[in-house]
């Protein structure tokens, strides 16, 4: 079955980084996402990384996979009050055309 | 821009009493999404268009249909609905089909209070 997990909370100074973990079950993914959600708006998709890497960097964002332990994270270096939001992580896969499963979603609060 | 428009963005209905949700895209997108998001909850796929061929999720309750009458535009209407349905509705779309890379364009959502 699908299953994607994430932590419910994570709270963090201005300037530090922040580590939003996940864990997903489907060993068969091919793509997993990082989506933000702010208050009111839908969600934004932030980076993605393919299942064959194990690091991604994108600025201030860094992606990283472990497969055998189907774990992905999202750092944010240098964390900003801007980036209070609500980060979802999402797998698809191979053999369900378009089908995104989203992690329960971790709440980023960022505190100066 | 280029966007993914939902109206109402908050709507209030009866037990019981029918109501539909729009969402409309100027991106010219082949795939059209609906998600129900429940408070603390993951989005969970509803179902979904490519081009005007109507995918269904197996779970997904009878009460719950669709209607997309052109590219731009798709419509959620709930039957019936009941208390357990209040949530956020958002849809969502994606250029093509794809069974890998799926970038998939999100609109504000609608909230929907069942009274």
């Amino acid at each position: 079955g699908e299953d994607v997990e994430q932590s419910l909370f994570l709270s963090v100074r201005e300037g530090d980084s922040s580590v939003i973990n996940c864990t997903y079950t489907d060993s068969s993914s091919t793509y997993l996402y990082w989506y933000k959600q702010e208050p009111g708006a839908g969600l934004q998709l932030l980076t993605y990384i393919f299942s064959n890497m194990d690091m991604k960097q994108d600025q201030r964002l860094t992606v990283l996979l472990n497969k055998k332990d189907k774990h992905l994270s999202l750092r944010i270096a240098d964390t900003q009050t801007g980036d209070s939001a609500i980060y979802f992580c999402a797998e698809s896969y191979t053999g369900t055309a378009s089908k995104l499963t989203f992690g329960t979603g971790t709440r980023l609060q960022v505190t100066l | 821009d280029a966007m993914v428009i939902q109206n109402p963005r908050y709507q209030v209905t009866q037990f019981g009493k029918p109501v539909t949700l729009s969402c409309s895209q100027t991106l010219n997108h082949n795939v059209m999404y609906w998600y129900q998001q429940k408070s603390s909850q993951a989005p969970k796929l509803l179902f979904h268009y490519y081009d005007k061929d109507f995918n269904n999720e197996a779970d997904t309750p009878d009460n719950f249909q669709s209607r997309r009458p052109n590219t731009s535009f798709c419509f959620l209407d709930i039957r019936s609905p009941g208390l357990g349905d209040a949530a956020m509705y958002l849809c969502a779309t994606s250029r093509e089909r794809r069974t890998s890379y799926n970038e998939q364009f999100f609109g504000p959502g609608t909230r929907l209070t069942v009274l």
